[in-house]
């Protein structure tokens, strides 16, 4: 069974320039979540997003946007890129939230934003 | 707000020991706590989930423990081995419906052959 994907793995942007990078979930779950982990910061939550509707959101500016597409793969927009959105960005896809605590999420292996 | 705090921050011990990572987190009132280990520059591999109502669970040569009303969870290592050396991330669950996970600021583990 293929794992959450992520691309492109490496993105290079200069500052004020948007960024979109994109996610596919494991097959049969609909719930795609987007975290940051830039450097000194540790993994912050971003976005959730579950039979395409925007569930939760971080604490994070409206540059910060996504959506998810009928096929629950998803993608995540950044606008008008600051210095400090050099980050490693992740990509988590879960079953559908059927209330059972063993709902684990299951993470890609990230894209690596640089903004110049 | 949920916090969550690991401690120690950095860990390096010698090939072969037993090890023990500590996890606290300011709200109990979580679903599930997930350990997830991260290799340099890569994403991160879910190594244990223990829910709520569970006191300890086990993979392998990991056992992680809960004690949700102390607000303390452990990640014990049997027998390490120098392909452990990561770094090692605990992240809470809140309640059904807020699928958010919340993730300490984890420990750098390495294992010295």
């Amino acid at each position: 069974e293929a794992g959450v994907t992520q691309s492109p793995t490496h993105l290079i942007k200069t500052r004020g320039q948007q960024a979109t990078l994109r996610c596919s979930p494991i097959s049969g779950h609909t719930s795609v979540y987007w975290y940051q982990q830039a450097l000194g910061l540790g993994l912050q939550f971003l976005l959730w997003y579950d039979e395409g509707e925007e569930r939760n959101r971080g604490n994070f500016p409206p540059r910060f946007s996504g959506r998810q597409f009928p096929n629950y793969s998803s993608e995540l927009n950044v606008n008008a890129l600051e210095l400090e959105d050099s980050a490693l960005y992740l990509c988590a896809s879960s079953s559908p939230p059927l209330g059972q605590s063993t709902d684990t999420q299951y993470f890609g292996p990230g894209t690596r934003l640089t903004v110049l | 707000k949920q916090e969550v705090t690991q401690i120690p921050a950095a860990l390096s011990v010698p090939e072969g020991e037993n090890l023990v990572l500590n996890c606290s987190f300011t709200d109990s009132a979580i679903y599930n706590l997930q350990w997830f280990r991260q290799d340099p520059g890569k994403g991160l591999t879910s190594l244990l989930l223990i829910q709520s109502s569970q006191r300890e669970q086990t993979s392998g040569r990991l056992n992680a423990s809960l004690d949700k009303s102390s607000g303390r969870s452990t990640l014990y290592i049997a027998a390490s081995q120098p392909g452990d050396s990561a770094t090692y991330l605990c992240a809470p669950r809140a309640y059904f419906g807020n699928e958010k996970l919340t993730f300490g600021t984890g420990t750098r583990l390495t294992i010295i052959p």
